[in-house]
């Protein structure tokens, strides 16, 4: 079993919808939980990160962590077409080797106008 | 521009060749890795270098081998032994030095095909 489990997808919505993309761990340990955005034949860039349980809201992107479930979300409001691409969850645990995350196989988005 | 610069975008190998791919950063970062991206799959960790001069295997080395002489680079050499190379490569950068919160930061790709 994968210590990362992404919903695979893909997912298809028309613009202007709330997509929800979600992640699931199975090492208590991690502590830091990150959010990339990959367009497609791109390198992926960060798009937040969160520290621990809680929610984090940056425009119209929120990352959510419960920890005590061991499951994130990344929610995206009024999706616009901009926001077709795949999306990367990862995490880490605190102070271990320094940046080495563990990554979900991503889910595909595709926003239709 | 700060940032991580990754070449070549596209190369072509031949069964039985070696080659290297680029890796630069002028973040001034002291974490580098390198990341393996097949269709449909998430990243998986090749190798990857918290200083100079030293480096790990990640959860495939096999077939590849790294250098690490300066702060800057990161070369990777995908050797004849690696079986199915074709894949995208990714290198990223980190500040290190067991920060809290070591995000990373990825350079553009190199799309290798074994011809």
């Amino acid at each position: 079993q994968k210590e990362v489990e992404q919903d695979p997808g893909p997912l298809s919505v028309p613009e202007g919808a709330i997509v929800s993309l979600n992640c699931t761990y199975s090492n208590s340990a991690f502590q830091y939980f990150m959010w990339y955005r990959q367009y497609s034949r791109k390198g992926p860039e960060l798009l937040m990160y969160t520290y621990s349980s809680g929610n984090k809201e940056d425009g119209r992107f929120t990352a959510q962590v419960d920890k005590s479930s061991k499951y994130i979300s990344l929610f995206i409001r009024d999706s616009q077409p901009s926001d077709s691409a795949t999306y990367l969850c990862a995490m880490s645990a605190y102070n271990t080797n320094a940046g080495k995350s563990t990554f979900g196989d991503g889910t595909t988005l595709t926003v239709k106008p | 521009d700060g940032g991580i610069t990754q070449s070549p975008k596209y190369l072509f190998r031949k069964e039985g060749q070696n080659v290297t791919l680029s890796c630069e950063q002028n973040l001034n970062h002291d974490a580098m890795y390198w990341y393996r991206q097949d269709p449909g799959q998430g990243l998986r960790l090749i190798y990857y270098s918290q200083i100079v001069n030293d480096f790990q295997k990640g959860d495939i080395a096999e077939g590849y081998s790294v250098s690490r002489e300066k702060k800057e680079s990161f070369p990777l050499t995908v050797t004849s032994a690696q079986k199915n190379p074709t894949a995208f490569y990714l290198c990223a950068s980190s500040i290190g030095r067991r920060t809290s919160t070591d995000t990373q930061y990825f350079g553009p790709g190199t799309r290798l095909t074994v011809l």
